[in-house]
């Protein structure tokens, strides 16, 4: 199973600013996902983060605002710029594995989660 | 675009009694995935099923995958404070379509 480091784990920001996340994988993985999740709610899929090539961003979801990086196939940042109250959610990254020979082959597993707060 | 709703969207139940969720998508799947959510934690895999009408369980869980693919649920059979928690259905469209996440179900169990 992969394992996924993810910080900070929390942060409070003032509007305007810009903060960076960041997610390690323990292996090397061609796709990497970033996801939103407001308070309550369900995940929402924000963009696809493959390593040499641009993100892939989701409806609803612009390079602008949320500006992804992929430098090697273990390591992705998103970062969330110029934010607003409306940016305070939990951001989660997520790798897929694929278990070949079994029904269990896209798997998600997901980084424990950066807990914004903007004010 | 694709849409999965879930209900309830919250249950509360005496610890002992038996929980289900629903999940039901707008279009038909190439597979459901479930995931468990704690309170301030991240989702968890759970399960993946593939085939329609497919049944499988994990102890006290039981996942079904509707005959048309595009429902499924989720039964607990005597629930424990453990089982507390936001359950997630997930449904995958097959192709290069995105895994979508189902509106979720939170599970409160009272000792």
């Amino acid at each position: 199973s992969a394992v996924i480091s993810q910080k900070p784990s929390r942060d409070i920001c003032q509007r305007g600013t810009s903060l960076t996340i960041q997610c390690q994988v323990d292996s090397q993985v061609t796709m990497m996902f970033w996801y939103r999740q407001q308070p309550g709610q369900s995940l929402t899929l924000i963009a696809t983060a493959n390593q040499g090539s641009e993100a892939t961003y989701e409806s609803g979801f612009v390079i602008d605002k949320f500006p992804i990086s992929r430098p090697n196939l273990t390591f992705s940042t998103l970062t969330v710029s110029n934010m607003s109250p409306e940016d305070s959610s939990i951001y989660l990254c997520s790798v897929e594995e694929f278990l070949p020979g079994t029904d269990e082959n896209e798997k998600l597993f997901f980084g424990s989660g950066t807990q914004l707060s903007v004010l | 675009g694709q849409q999965v709703m879930q209900i309830p969207q919250y249950q509360h139940v005496q610890e002992g009694e038996d929980f289900t969720t629903y999940c039901n998508s707008s279009t038909t799947l190439s597979n459901i995935q479930w995931y468990k959510q704690r309170p301030g934690g991240h989702p968890v895999f759970l399960i993946q099923l593939v085939k329609s009408g497919e049944v499988k369980k994990q102890k006290r869980l039981t996942f079904q995958f509707g005959e048309a693919k595009k429902n499924s649920s989720l039964h607990i059979t005597a629930t424990q404070t453990t089982d507390v928690g936001t359950y997630f259905c997930a449904g995958d469209s097959g192709g290069y379509q995105k895994v979508t996440f189902g509106t979720g179900t939170k599970l409160q169990v009272i000792p």
